[in-house]
């Protein structure tokens, strides 16, 4: 069973702060992706990754940044938070050649 | 640009009935429609997917069909009950050689099925 954890359910940060999401997946999957949820606009990724070291922006890329230094673990920077950034904040992960993505638990990120 | 369109925001179903969800595309180069269920505190789950080859698909009560002319798709939750009471999410995604595959995502639907 494929089981792809996130750091924190709940996170609350100062404007300005930077902050880390980690997301680690146990099913060696080769792609991890990051998107965040926001009411009324569904899904949108931030970055994904499709090997160790390897990443590539997505719809939504400013502000954030990533870091893949393992395979199995897939991290989202925040370089320094901002109101807007408040949001649901989802990781996923995917076997290399298939499309279904297996997704964590969320984080909900707020910033104050 | 919102390239996977989805309606309606939320529906409110009473139980046994219908549910019935849509979606739209502008990319014909897409090739894979998939369907993802959240509940509350959850992430997404695939719920069930169709690739254009064919025009139905049927798992349980739950049907996706196709229509590629029109370039949309829609999810039917046969005799709905309180337990598919969630977000319903479509996507698609195209084939892209040499990177991974991503998903674009409708915006939600927010489904309540009542008693």
């Amino acid at each position: 069973d494929v089981k792809v954890t996130q750091s924190s359910r709940y996170l609350v940060k100062r404007t300005g702060e930077k902050v880390f999401l980690e997301c680690v997946q146990d099913m060696d999957h080769e792609n991890m992706f990051w998107y965040r949820q926001d009411p009324g606009l569904g899904l949108r990724l931030i970055y994904f990754s499709y090997d160790v070291k390897m990443k590539e922006k997505g719809d939504i890329p400013e502000g954030y940044s990533v870091s893949r230094e393992k395979k199995e673990r897939f991290s989202l920077i925040l370089e320094s938070a901002s109101t807007n950034q408040t949001s649901m904040y989802l990781c996923a992960s995917s076997s290399w050649g298939r499309d279904e993505q297996y997704f964590g638990p969320g984080t909900r990120l707020t910033v104050t | 640009q919102q390239q996977v369109k989805q309606s309606p925001q939320s529906l409110i179903v009473q139980k046994g009935g219908i549910s019935i969800i849509n979606c739209a595309y502008e990319n014909t180069a897409f090739d894979y429609f998939p369907w993802y269920q959240q509940f509350p505190g959850k992430g997404p789950a695939l719920l069930i997917a169709i690739r254009p080859d064919v025009s139905e698909k049927k798992e349980g009560r739950f049907t996706i069909s196709f229509n590629k002319s029109a370039k949309q798709f829609s999810l039917h939750i046969m005799d709905s009950q309180p337990g598919d009471s969630a977000t319903y999410f479509c996507a698609a995604s195209m084939d892209s050689a040499g990177t991974a595959s991503k998903l674009t995502f409708g915006t939600g639907t927010r489904l309540q099925v009542t008693l």
